[in-house]
């Protein structure tokens, strides 16, 4: 596709349920990123994909949170047994080299009730 | 890590009025990019420039990395062009994460 995309577009869970939420990068692009914007602020750095390989995983807020790139193209994001403090917006970004720009999708807005 | 501050945090303007967006950050920066999140959410890419000095239409960005900041301009604003302009860093010990500012809203009013 002509750019980022990402699904589901907005998401509803109760608190406790498992969530999974997929990002499809440009054509090509080596580098994967997930990112987590909470209300009102910028952007926050979950996790780096090169290819299939996870390389900083530094920013997943707690062990519920996992991501995967298996065959180095579509990933997904998994957040298991929900907190109300999950809700944000999800964002995923691809760049087609290391350190190259960042192109992003329109996110995932999740909300935890 | 590598802080990013950017400021004014709010901006208000009339149609056609000329802006200036300023990002400070505390260290050296192999990429810096700018970015308008419009009232959908979407980061729309407007620069990358970790130097140096670039333009797109009504739009220009200046970073100067060696004092550590990097100016948007935008010049005879649009209502078109409201919304949450980002600047975006990556340098010092940081790997390839992005870290993000804290925005500026701008709203441009007709």
């Amino acid at each position: 596709g002509a750019g980022v995309s990402q699904s589901p577009r907005y998401k509803v869970a109760k608190r406790g349920q498992d969530v999974a939420l997929r990002c499809d990068p440009i054509s090509g692009h080596v580098s994967l990123f997930w990112y987590q914007q909470a209300l009102g602020q910028g952007p926050e750095f979950l996790t780096y994909f090169q290819n299939e390989a996870q390389l900083d995983k530094s920013g997943l807020p707690s062990d519920r949170f996992f991501a995967e790139r298996p065959e180095g193209s579509v990933s997904t994001l998994k957040i298991q047994r929900t907190q109300q403090e999950d809700s944000a917006v999800y964002l995923c970004a691809s760049s087609p080299i290391p350190l190259g720009t960042q192109y992003f999708g329109p996110g995932t807005r999740l909300t935890v009730l | 890590g590598i802080q990013v501050e950017q400021s004014p945090p709010d901006l208000i303007l009339q149609e056609g009025a000329n802006s200036t967006l300023r990002c400070n950050f505390s260290d050296s920066v192999n990429n810096l990019q700018w970015f308008h999140q419009n009232p959908w959410g979407q980061l729309i890419n407007l620069f990358y420039i970790p130097s140096g000095t670039k333009q797109n239409g009504r739009l220009s960005a200046t970073t100067v990395a060696t004092e550590r900041y990097s100016l948007l301009y935008i010049s005879s604003s649009q209502t078109t062009d409201s919304g949450v302009y980002f600047c975006a860093v990556f340098g010092g010990t940081s790997g390839s994460r992005l870290t993000f500012g804290e925005g500026t809203q701008l709203t441009v009013n007709p």
